[in-house]
Protein backbone atom coordinates (compact mmCIF):
# COMPACT_ATOMS: atom_id res chain seq x y z
CA UNK A 1 0.00 0.00 0.00
CA UNK A 2 1.68 3.57 -0.93
CA UNK A 3 1.82 6.03 2.08
CA UNK A 4 -0.74 8.40 0.31
CA UNK A 5 -3.25 7.07 -1.83
CA UNK A 6 -5.43 9.59 -3.51
CA UNK A 7 -8.74 9.09 -6.47
CA UNK A 8 -6.80 9.80 -9.60
CA UNK A 9 -8.49 12.77 -11.94
CA UNK A 10 -9.11 14.91 -13.55
CA UNK A 11 -12.68 15.95 -11.88
CA UNK A 12 -13.95 17.49 -14.23
CA UNK A 13 -17.49 19.62 -12.76
CA UNK A 14 -19.87 22.76 -13.70
CA UNK A 15 -19.55 25.64 -11.05
CA UNK A 16 -21.80 25.14 -8.22
CA UNK A 17 -21.66 21.67 -8.34
CA UNK A 18 -20.08 19.67 -4.66
CA UNK A 19 -17.25 17.02 -5.61
CA UNK A 20 -15.17 14.90 -3.16
CA UNK A 21 -11.89 13.90 -2.78
CA UNK A 22 -10.66 10.80 -0.74
CA UNK A 23 -7.41 9.71 0.66
CA UNK A 24 -6.04 6.98 2.24
CA UNK A 25 -2.84 6.53 4.26
CA UNK A 26 -0.66 3.26 5.46
CA UNK A 27 1.04 5.11 8.81
CA UNK A 28 -1.64 4.26 10.99
CA UNK A 29 0.58 6.41 13.90
CA UNK A 30 0.12 8.92 11.63
CA UNK A 31 -1.74 12.08 14.03
CA UNK A 32 -2.14 15.09 11.90
CA UNK A 33 -3.48 15.35 8.14
CA UNK A 34 -3.28 17.87 6.07
CA UNK A 35 -5.02 19.41 2.79
CA UNK A 36 -2.40 21.29 -0.11
CA UNK A 37 -3.49 23.33 -2.94
CA UNK A 38 -1.36 23.10 -5.84
CA UNK A 39 -1.61 25.30 -8.69
CA UNK A 40 -0.07 24.70 -11.77
CA UNK A 41 3.75 25.24 -11.19
CA UNK A 42 3.18 26.99 -7.99
CA UNK A 43 4.15 25.93 -4.86
CA UNK A 44 1.60 23.88 -2.09
CA UNK A 45 -0.44 26.16 -0.10
CA UNK A 46 -2.50 24.54 3.29
CA UNK A 47 -6.07 24.69 2.51
CA UNK A 48 -7.18 22.38 5.80
CA UNK A 49 -5.38 20.81 8.82
CA UNK A 50 -7.42 17.82 9.90
CA UNK A 51 -6.55 16.52 13.89
CA UNK A 52 -9.85 15.17 15.01
CA UNK A 53 -12.37 13.78 13.15
CA UNK A 54 -13.18 16.39 11.12
CA UNK A 55 -12.65 20.43 9.98
CA UNK A 56 -14.71 22.66 8.50
CA UNK A 57 -13.77 26.16 6.88
CA UNK A 58 -16.53 27.71 4.50
CA UNK A 59 -17.59 25.69 1.55
CA UNK A 60 -14.38 23.26 2.35
CA UNK A 61 -15.48 20.32 4.33
CA UNK A 62 -12.37 17.55 5.81
CA UNK A 63 -13.19 14.31 7.14
CA UNK A 64 -10.94 11.90 8.89
CA UNK A 65 -11.27 8.41 9.69
CA UNK A 66 -8.76 6.28 11.41
CA UNK A 67 -10.32 3.44 11.92
CA UNK A 68 -10.58 3.16 8.38
CA UNK A 69 -6.97 4.74 7.40
CA UNK A 70 -9.51 7.44 5.50
CA UNK A 71 -9.12 11.60 4.83
CA UNK A 72 -11.67 13.06 2.55
CA UNK A 73 -12.04 16.31 1.44
CA UNK A 74 -15.54 18.00 0.15
CA UNK A 75 -16.24 21.18 -1.48
CA UNK A 76 -19.59 22.56 -2.17
CA UNK A 77 -20.45 25.13 -4.58
CA UNK A 78 -17.45 25.04 -6.89
CA UNK A 79 -15.86 28.12 -8.21
CA UNK A 80 -13.96 28.46 -11.23
CA UNK A 81 -11.28 29.38 -8.48
CA UNK A 82 -11.38 26.27 -6.92
CA UNK A 83 -9.73 24.73 -10.09
CA UNK A 84 -6.28 23.18 -8.88
CA UNK A 85 -4.54 19.99 -7.65
CA UNK A 86 -5.40 18.77 -4.55
CA UNK A 87 -2.84 17.35 -2.26
CA UNK A 88 -3.42 14.77 0.69
CA UNK A 89 -0.33 15.09 3.11
CA UNK A 90 0.31 13.17 6.10
CA UNK A 91 3.30 13.46 8.00
CA UNK A 92 4.52 9.92 9.55
CA UNK A 93 4.50 11.06 12.96
CA UNK A 94 4.26 13.89 15.14
CA UNK A 95 7.42 13.66 16.44
CA UNK A 96 7.35 17.17 18.30
CA UNK A 97 8.39 20.23 16.59
CA UNK A 98 9.24 19.40 13.06
CA UNK A 99 7.63 16.96 10.64
CA UNK A 100 8.76 16.12 6.79
CA UNK A 101 5.42 16.02 5.03
CA UNK A 102 4.51 13.04 2.63
CA UNK A 103 2.76 14.22 -0.33
CA UNK A 104 0.01 12.39 -2.29
CA UNK A 105 -0.32 12.78 -6.02
CA UNK A 106 -2.85 15.17 -6.10
CA UNK A 107 -6.47 14.74 -7.55
CA UNK A 108 -6.81 18.11 -10.21
CA UNK A 109 -9.86 19.51 -10.24
CA UNK A 110 -11.28 21.46 -13.09
CA UNK A 111 -14.32 23.70 -12.96
CA UNK A 112 -16.23 24.83 -15.97
CA UNK A 113 -18.39 27.11 -16.61
CA UNK B 1 2.03 38.08 6.13
CA UNK B 2 4.93 36.93 6.47
CA UNK B 3 6.09 34.38 3.68
CA UNK B 4 9.06 31.94 2.24
CA UNK B 5 10.85 33.55 -0.65
CA UNK B 6 13.46 31.69 -3.18
CA UNK B 7 15.89 33.06 -5.27
CA UNK B 8 16.42 32.21 -8.43
CA UNK B 9 13.07 31.50 -9.82
CA UNK B 10 14.40 29.64 -12.54
CA UNK B 11 17.83 28.30 -12.78
CA UNK B 12 19.12 26.80 -16.36
CA UNK B 13 22.76 24.60 -15.44
CA UNK B 14 25.03 21.97 -17.33
CA UNK B 15 25.22 18.76 -16.48
CA UNK B 16 28.07 18.75 -13.79
CA UNK B 17 28.15 22.14 -12.55
CA UNK B 18 27.10 23.00 -8.92
CA UNK B 19 23.77 24.81 -7.80
CA UNK B 20 23.10 26.82 -5.12
CA UNK B 21 19.68 27.32 -3.98
CA UNK B 22 18.32 30.27 -2.07
CA UNK B 23 15.63 30.17 0.55
CA UNK B 24 14.76 33.17 2.97
CA UNK B 25 12.28 31.28 5.76
CA UNK B 26 9.87 32.95 7.53
CA UNK B 27 11.93 35.03 10.33
CA UNK B 28 10.71 33.32 13.35
CA UNK B 29 10.47 30.07 12.35
CA UNK B 30 13.31 26.90 13.55
CA UNK B 31 12.55 24.67 11.30
CA UNK B 32 13.42 24.45 7.69
CA UNK B 33 12.76 22.07 4.66
CA UNK B 34 13.28 21.33 0.84
CA UNK B 35 11.36 19.04 -1.29
CA UNK B 36 11.63 18.82 -4.99
CA UNK B 37 8.82 18.03 -7.82
CA UNK B 38 9.98 16.42 -10.45
CA UNK B 39 7.58 17.51 -13.65
CA UNK B 40 4.22 15.65 -13.64
CA UNK B 41 5.02 13.65 -10.29
CA UNK B 42 4.70 14.41 -6.47
CA UNK B 43 6.02 16.30 -4.24
CA UNK B 44 9.20 14.68 -2.16
CA UNK B 45 10.73 15.28 0.79
CA UNK B 46 14.98 15.83 0.68
CA UNK B 47 15.80 17.17 4.17
CA UNK B 48 14.77 19.06 7.26
CA UNK B 49 16.99 21.43 9.15
CA UNK B 50 17.02 22.44 12.89
CA UNK B 51 19.56 23.91 15.24
CA UNK B 52 21.91 23.89 12.38
CA UNK B 53 22.29 20.57 11.69
CA UNK B 54 20.08 17.75 9.25
CA UNK B 55 17.24 16.33 11.24
CA UNK B 56 16.36 14.20 8.73
CA UNK B 57 16.70 13.14 5.38
CA UNK B 58 15.50 11.08 2.07
CA UNK B 59 17.06 8.75 -0.10
CA UNK B 60 17.22 11.32 -2.64
CA UNK B 61 19.57 13.50 -0.72
CA UNK B 62 22.48 11.93 -1.42
CA UNK B 63 26.30 12.98 -0.63
CA UNK B 64 25.66 15.34 -3.92
CA UNK B 65 23.63 17.44 -1.75
CA UNK B 66 24.17 19.71 1.16
CA UNK B 67 22.63 22.06 2.69
CA UNK B 68 23.37 25.01 5.01
CA UNK B 69 21.98 28.09 7.06
CA UNK B 70 25.25 30.67 6.68
CA UNK B 71 23.08 33.69 8.79
CA UNK B 72 20.45 34.32 10.36
CA UNK B 73 18.28 34.28 7.73
CA UNK B 74 19.38 32.05 4.59
CA UNK B 75 18.59 28.29 4.03
CA UNK B 76 20.41 26.55 1.00
CA UNK B 77 20.66 23.93 -0.93
CA UNK B 78 23.73 22.95 -2.69
CA UNK B 79 23.68 20.68 -5.07
CA UNK B 80 27.41 19.43 -6.08
CA UNK B 81 27.42 18.10 -9.62
CA UNK B 82 24.16 17.99 -11.23
CA UNK B 83 22.72 15.82 -13.12
CA UNK B 84 19.58 15.16 -15.79
CA UNK B 85 17.84 13.81 -13.30
CA UNK B 86 18.05 16.29 -10.68
CA UNK B 87 16.04 18.90 -12.95
CA UNK B 88 12.79 19.61 -10.74
CA UNK B 89 10.92 22.29 -8.66
CA UNK B 90 12.82 22.79 -5.21
CA UNK B 91 10.54 23.90 -3.24
CA UNK B 92 11.81 25.42 0.74
CA UNK B 93 9.23 25.20 3.71
CA UNK B 94 9.78 26.54 7.36
CA UNK B 95 7.96 25.76 10.30
CA UNK B 96 7.43 27.49 13.86
CA UNK B 97 7.30 25.90 17.25
CA UNK B 98 5.60 27.19 20.14
CA UNK B 99 3.26 29.56 18.28
CA UNK B 100 0.13 27.19 18.45
CA UNK B 101 0.75 26.16 14.91
CA UNK B 102 3.80 24.00 15.16
CA UNK B 103 3.69 21.96 12.91
CA UNK B 104 1.96 23.56 9.84
CA UNK B 105 4.43 24.43 7.04
CA UNK B 106 4.96 27.27 4.70
CA UNK B 107 6.57 26.90 1.32
CA UNK B 108 7.91 29.13 -0.87
CA UNK B 109 7.10 29.70 -4.65
CA UNK B 110 10.20 27.63 -5.51
CA UNK B 111 13.36 27.35 -7.67
CA UNK B 112 12.65 25.51 -11.45
CA UNK B 113 16.00 24.03 -11.99
CA UNK B 114 16.95 23.02 -15.17
CA UNK B 115 20.03 20.94 -15.76
CA UNK B 116 21.26 20.62 -19.35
Amino acid sequence: RKEVEQDPGPFNVPEGATVAFNCTYSNSASQSFFWYRQDCRKEPKLLMSVYSSGNEDGRFTAQLNRASQYISLLIRDSKLSDSATYLCVVPPLFSGGYNKLIFGAGTRLAVHP
Amino acid sequence: EPEVTQTPSHQVTQMGQEVILRCVPISNHLYFYWYRQILGQKVEFLVSFYNNEISEKSEIFDDQFSVERPDGSNFTLKIRSTKLEDSAMYFCASSGWGTGDTDTQYFGPGTRLTVL
